[in-house]
Formats: C-alpha cells, structure tokens, sequence
C-alpha cells in the first residue's frame, strides 16, 4: 500500500520568503509523486510531477520539487512567496506501470503568506 | 481551465435520498476518477473506469455506484444518503496509456460539493 505524509497542516511564510512544503512518500514499488493545488471553492491543479529521470522537477508559478528516493521525500519549494501562493496544497502519490493510476494523497498543508 | 466538467456545482438534499453527479472528461481522456474530499477523510480515491469499464475500487461505499458511458462521461450515484456523506465530489481524467513504462496525468473537475441535511 502508498502512503503520503505532509508534516504540517498549516505554514505561514511573509511574503518574500522562501516556501517549503514537506512531503514523506512510502510505495513497495517506484512511485510517481505530484502537488496539487487547491485555491479557496476550486479544484485541484497539477505544479508539478515526478516519473523517472531528473529528480529535480520545475513546476508552474514558480515551485520546484526533489525526489530523493534514500529520504522517500518530495518537498516543494519556491524562493520568494507571493500572497497569490495562499492556498492548500497536496502531495499524491501513485504507482508505476500498469494502468491503474489512482493517487493516494496526503491530508493537504494550508499556506498562508503574510504582507 | 483543466477541461473536466462537474455539474452540479451545488447540491442540497436530504437525509435518505439519491443523487447523481455527473463528470465530462477532458476531450480525448479515456479514463475518470471519482474522489471524495471531506474535512475528516481527506482525499479519497471511489472508483476508476477506463473505456467505459471499471478498473479500480477504493474506498467506495455498497451504497455508491458509478458508471462510464459510451460517449466516456461519468456519473456517480449516491444513495441512502447520511448526514456523513456531506463533502466534495472531484472527477478527474486523463489518458491512459497503459504498459510498465507508461505515465499519466490527473487533471481534476471543480468538484459537486454535496451538503446532506
């Protein structure tokens, strides 16, 4: 079985200050890893994902994330937080392979980004 | 805009009743995910179908059902509903390649966010 935890439920950064989400991820098999984000009564929207390859992904609006596979984490980060980053945001992970792509998420990290 | 259409947005109904929730996929997506999202669950994975044919089940209750027509949008049936069934309903969908090496993404509806009174 998968499993996603997001230490935190809630952080506040100012605004200008660097972001970072962390993310723990346990799969028996090589997994995919994402962040979503929720803004306020909206859907979920991918920043970014990993598969295989570079470990470092670029996502949109800025963040960035890394797979480290001996730490089984997937922190997102971004440099300077802008109040639009004000949302929650969810890591997921999923299997490889197959067609089965369901994702298991975590319980979601509340951003607040203070003026 | 991720392209996943939910209708309804909004919906109120009582204890004991049955709805349906109703997803359009991205055009050329051939596979929808349900997900509940509720504030002491979380996220939930329901159900997936694939080409009109369920492939997985998640923690979907016996009183929940879904289907996937032929033109591949989704709906989602709840019935016998209780106070605990209140949350939001998420569709996602995406192109299923299929094969060991395969990768996929999940571009997610709105949601129909469901309030049981």
């Amino acid at each position: 079985a998968q499993s996603v935890t997001q230490l935190g439920s809630h952080v506040s950064v100012s605004e200008g200050a660097l972001v970072l989400l962390r993310c723990n991820y346990s799969s028996s098999v090589p997994p995919y890893l994402f962040w979503y984000v929720q803004y306020p009564n909206q859907g979920l929207q991918l920043l970014l994902k990993y598969t295989t390859g570079a470990t470092l992904v670029k996502g949109i609006n800025g963040f960035e994330a890394e797979f480290k596979k001996s730490e089984t984490s997937f922190h997102l980060t971004k440099p300077s937080a802008h109040m639009s980053d004000a949302a929650e945001y969810f890591c997921a992970v999923s299997k490889s392979g197959g067609s089965n792509y369901k994702l298991t998420f975590g319980k979601g990290t509340l951003l607040t980004v203070n003026p | 805009d991720s392209g996943v259409t939910q209708t309804p947005k909004h919906l109120i109904t009582a204890t004991g009743q049955r709805v349906t929730l109703r997803c359009s996929p991205r055009s050329g997506d051939l596979s929808v995910y349900w997900y509940q999202q509720s504030l002491d669950q979380g996220l939930q994975f329901l159900i997936q179908y694939y080409n009109g044919e369920e492939r997985a089940k998640g923690n979907i209750l016996e009183r929940f059902s879904a289907q996937q027509f032929p033109d591949l949008h989704s709906e989602l049936n709840l019935s016998s509903l209780e106070l605990g069934d209140s949350a939001l309903y998420f569709c996602a969908s995406s192109v299923v390649a299929g094969g060991p090496s395969s990768t996929d993404t999940q571009y997610f509806g709105p949601g129909t966010r469901l309030t049981v009174l």
